[in-house]
C-alpha cells in the first residue's frame, strides 16, 4: 500500500478553519485518497474521499494537489467536537468492492481550543 | 439505533482462555470487517466477509476465527488468548459497492485485555 505522511498533531482555535496536510508522494494513478477521523473512545468515521478533483461535503473539503502527491483536509470552522485523530489513507482503486480495504497510518491528532 | 453494534464493549480475561466478540449491523450491508487497534493506535484490517464468504484474511493467527452466520452478523472467536491480543477490536460494515461512496461504518470497539 502506498504510504502517507501526516503531522503527529495540530492545534486549532474554535471557529477557525483548519488545514490538515497529507503527503503521499508515491501515490499511483489509481489510488483514491480517503480521510477518516476517530473521536476519543469511538470507531473511525468517514469524512471525505477523492481521486483527482477537489471535493466538498457537509463535513469538510478535500483539496488535492495537481500532481496528487499531497492533499489537504479542510475543516471550515473547527468546533470542540472536531477534536479527533484524522487519518489520510490511500486506497488501491484497482481493487473493487469487497477486495478493497483501508490501511490506516498514525494520523494527525487535532486539538481544538476555545 | 446503533448502526454497527459490538458486544461486549470491555472484556478482561486470562491468558489461555477462549473468548468471542459479537458484531451486528442493521444497515442492510453485505460486507463486514474486523479491525484491530493496538496500544500504539495502529488500526489494521484482520478479516472481511461478503455475504458470509471470507474475502480478506490478513495473515491473522489461526487462533482467530471469524464466523458469519448471516450477512448482518460477524463474530470473532479467539482461542488460547495471549498477552499480545490485548487491543481494541473494531467491527465495520459496508455495501459491496462501498468504494463509490468511500464509506465504511465502524462500531464503537471492544477493548480486550488479556492478563
Amino acid at each position: 500500500d502506498a504510504k502517507t505522511t501526516q503531522p503527529n498533531s495540530m492545534e486549532s482555535n474554535e471557529e477557525e478553519p483548519v488545514h490538515l496536510p497529507c503527503n503521499h508522494s508515491t501515490i499511483s494513478g489509481t489510488d483514491y485518497i480517503h480521510w477518516y477521523r476517530q473521536l476519543p473512545s469511538q470507531g473511525p468515521e468517514y469524512v471525505i474521499h477523492g481521486l483527482t478533483s477537489n471535493v466538498n461535503n457537509r463535513m469538510a473539503s478535500l483539496a488535492i494537489a495537481e500532481d496528487r502527491k499531497s492533499s489537504t483536509l479542510i475543516l471550515h470552522r473547527a468546533t470542540l467536537r472536531d477534536a479527533a485523530v484524522y487519518y489520510c489513507i490511500l486506497r488501491d482503486g484497482t481493487l473493487g468492492g469487497t477486495a478493497s480495504k483501508l490501511t490506516f497510518g498514525t494520523g494527525t491528532r487535532l486539538q481544538v481550543t476555545l | 439505533d446503533t448502526a454497527v453494534s459490538q458486544t461486549p464493549k470491555y472484556l478482561v480475561t486470562q491468558m489461555g482462555n477462549d473468548k468471542s466478540i459479537k458484531c451486528e449491523q442493521n444497515l442492510g450491508h453485505d460486507t463486514m470487517y474486523w479491525y484491530k487497534q493496538d496500544s500504539k493506535k495502529f488500526l489494521k484490517i484482520m478479516f472481511s466477509y461478503n455475504n458470509k464468504e471470507l474475502i480478506i484474511n490478513e495473515t491473522v493467527p489461526n487462533r482467530f476465527s471469524p464466523k458469519s452466520p448471516d450477512k448482518a452478523h460477524l463474530n470473532l472467536h479467539i482461542n488460547s488468548l495471549e498477552l499480545g491480543d490485548s487491543a481494541v477490536y473494531f467491527c465495520a460494515s459496508s455495501q459491496r459497492t462501498w468504494t463509490a461512496t468511500g464509506e465504511l461504518f465502524f462500531g464503537e470497539g471492544s477493548r480486550l485485555t488479556v492478563l
